[in-house]
């Protein structure tokens, strides 16, 4: 069964410290990996995109990898903000890509705290 | 445990008709968003709802509404079809919490094919 599945489920950190958030899945055959951030009530913003090949890839301070072998990503957010506060969500998309076939992963929840 | 309904599953109409796609978010849970997949594409943010007020609004076209209703079931109206809508439409709902961030739970979507 195509399943992702993310951890914590929640998580407070304090302003300026990194934190990284965990994504597993069981989604193949594999096409790509996006991290999202979604702020509440608002649309998903696209943070990274990584395919079977790459291994990391940032956007400013995130920085998200990819282990294909186990089937693990992380993103990893560096010197956070308050503006970080929000759900980040990881999606899996399965070959082909026409197929409609996107998973979308269970969120973290992540609170920033001045 | 109660998920995020929509209806229909599947839809097929012609060009230039219209469609109603229909949302029932998870008990409880106030804020609704509508997303468009097409093939091979990211799901596409359209529109979202909190309290029956839109609270934000992506690529959603002009041709197509949207609204939240009083028992918070949510309607994408769809008018002038074209076959470029033919696509995945899903929905997803949250319960917005003071203060925090909230998880959202994803409908099973509405294929509409438009011929």
């Amino acid at each position: 069964k195509n399943q992702v599945e993310q951890s914590p489920q929640s998580l407070i950190i304090l302003e300026g410290k990194n934190c990284t958030l965990q994504c597993n899945y069981t989604v193949s055959p594999f096409s790509n990996l996006r991290w999202y951030k979604q702020d509440t009530g608002r649309g998903p913003v696209s943070l990274t995109i990584m395919t079977f090949s790459e291994n990391t890839k940032s956007n400013g301070r995130y920085t998200a990898t990819l282990d294909a072998d186990t089937k693990q990503s992380s993103l990893h957010i560096t010197a956070s903000q308050l503006s970080d506060s929000a759900s980040y969500i990881c999606v899996v998309s399965a070959l082909p890509s026409g197929t409609y076939k996107y998973i979308f992963g269970t969120g973290t929840r992540l609170k920033v705290l001045a | 445990a109660a998920g995020v309904i929509q209806s229909p599953r599947h839809l097929i109409k012609e060009k230039r008709e219209t469609a109603t796609l229909k949302c029932y978010p998870i008990p409880r849970h106030d804020t609704v968003y509508w997303y468009q997949q097409g093939p091979g594409q990211d799901p596409q943010f359209l529109i979202s709802f909190y309290e029956k007020m839109q609270s934000d609004k992506g690529s959603i076209p002009d041709r197509f509404s949207a609204q939240q209703f009083s028992d918070y079931h949510s309607e994408l109206n769809m008018s002038s079809l074209e076959l470029g809508d033919s696509a995945l439409y899903f929905c997803a709902s949250s319960w917005r919490l003071a203060g925090g961030p909230n998880e959202q739970f994803f409908g099973p979507g509405t294929r509409l094919t438009v011929l």
